[in-house]
């Protein structure tokens, strides 16, 4: 079974605005983190957010959020004042605890495409 | 730069043909792991490697194989190589400080032709 789902496989922003990019995942560990990459067409992948199981608050770094939903298990990275350079694959992955070789597993990803 | 170094960047090759992919990790990180990135498979995760021992393996063909020095560094081999074998290959590190999240090298983009 898919332990990452991300359903929109591509999505267009106008600059300045906000976006929400969609991951549920699926796991029975109570332990568990949650992570958001990027891929900009250089294809580094470049570290965004990281979401503790146990955090109370939801992450921020900068002009990244990340809406977590425990209960309806969900992660969405919400992206404000979308920059041109924000235009890139985004990428939602999960390490359980249980496992602990502490591999990630990772969404197919979503393509932002923001336009001026 | 991440602190974990990939070389070479770019590899072109035959197919039959064998390459090795190299990876240093973060200093301190004692975890690498190895995934491949191809269009149509996504993020596809090979093997991880903690202190010098393999820990974990996924998809990962017999024709590749790897291992992880005692100074840390990693390599990937990939023999007999197929048409399909070209992709991204990405090392990544880990460690407590990152909440075990990855910090990933720039990738080694493979075409075998």
């Amino acid at each position: 079974a898919q332990k990452i789902t991300q359903t929109q496989p591509g999505m267009f922003v106008q600059e300045k605005e906000a976006v929400t990019l969609d991951c549920t995942y699926d796991t029975s560990d109570p332990s568990y983190g949650l992570f958001w990459y990027k891929q900009p067409s250089s294809g580094e992948m470049i570290f965004l957010i990281y979401q503790g199981s146990y955090d109370q608050q939801n992450a921020t770094e900068g002009r990244y959020s990340l809406n977590f939903q425990k209960a309806r298990k969900s992660a969405n990275l919400v992206i404000s004042a979308s920059q041109l350079g924000d235009s890139a694959m985004y990428f939602c992955a999960m390490r359980e605890a249980l496992s602990n070789d502490y591999k990630l597993s990772f969404g197919a990803g979503t393509t932002v495409t923001v336009r001026a | 730069d991440s602190g974990v170094t990939q070389t070479p960047k770019h590899l072109i090759t035959a197919t039959g043909q064998r390459v090795t992919l190299r990876c240093s990790p973060r200093s301190g990180d004692l975890s690498v792991y190895w995934y491949q990135q191809s269009l149509d498979q996504g993020l596809q995760f090979l093997i991880q490697y903690y202190n010098g021992e393999e820990r974990a393996k996924g998809n990962i063909l017999e024709r590749f194989s790897a291992q992880q020095f005692p100074d840390l560094h990693s390599e990937l081999n990939l023999s007999s190589l197929e048409l399909g074998d070209s992709a991204l290959y990405f090392c990544a590190s880990s460690s407590a400080r990152t909440g075990y999240g990855y910090t990933f090298g720039s990738g080694t983009r493979l075409t075998v032709v």
